[in-house]
């Protein structure tokens, strides 16, 4: 699987749109980016996935770059309660379907 | 009542104990998986079943052993708990097939201490 960069903290006020970046350059073409976020020591919870098109769900919008070398997760409206780690992963669909969580980014939504 | 439960939510237990960890799940999923997680990294994937007869290794699965009881239940086992076995650990699910990505669910994880 693709590892994935992203930054290790960020900071976004509330009611603004949070946008959270992603660089898996080395990424295969069937491979999809998928993003997860934990809430302080909750398991991790789906947010949203792609593989070339953008996607948006009632939680996030994802924007991957046309050489799927990048990504962008999207909270639209930021609430207090999106303050979480967010992981971005890169893997293919089937095969042994496991997760390889990096340390992903810490997301402070700030009032 | 939730998707994926595990028992117990919390444990404290001294080194050499015998401990398991269960998971149960009603979403009726083949794929099942344990996670553990350590302070302030992410999640390392211990063992995953694809159904009631497959069990696999997962990066870190010494010191581990699992058992897949049934479709919905997944436990897994510390032989011999020692101190740096202390961490979050997490139950998954997800559906079986290849056509899509086919997310996992979580638990919500049971806090092991070995003193």
């Amino acid at each position: 699987d693709a590892k994935t960069t992203q930054p290790p903290s960020m900071d976004c006020a509330e009611g603004r749109a949070a946008n959270l970046p992603c660089n898996h350059s080395t990424i295969s073409g069937n491979e999809y980016v998928y993003w997860y976020r934990q809430i302080h020591s909750q398991g991790p919870q789906y947010i949203i996935h792609g593989l070339k098109n953008n996607e948006t769900n009632e939680m996030a919008s994802l924007i991957i770059t046309e050489d799927r070398k990048s990504s962008t997760l999207i909270l639209p409206h930021a609430t207090l309660r999106d303050t979480a780690v967010y992981y971005c992963i890169v893997r293919v669909a089937g095969g042994a379907q496991k997760l390889v969580f990096g340390q992903g980014t810490r997301l402070t939504i700030n009032p | 009542d939730a998707d994926v439960t595990q028992t117990p939510r919390n444990r404290i237990t001294k080194t050499g104990k015998r401990i398991m960890l269960e998971c149960s799940q009603t979403k009726g999923h083949d794929r099942m998986y344990w996670y553990r997680q350590d302070p302030g990294l992410g999640l390392q994937l211990i063992y995953y079943s694809f159904d009631v007869k497959d069990i696999n290794k997962g990066e870190i699965s010494d010191g581990y052993s699992v058992s897949r009881q049934a479709q919905a239940k997944f436990s897994l086992s510390l032989e011999s708990a020692i101190p740096n076995q202390t961490a979050l650990y997490f139950c998954a699910t997800s559906e079986s097939g290849t056509g899509g990505p086919n997310e996992q669910f979580f638990g919500p994880g049971t806090r092991l201490t070995v003193l």
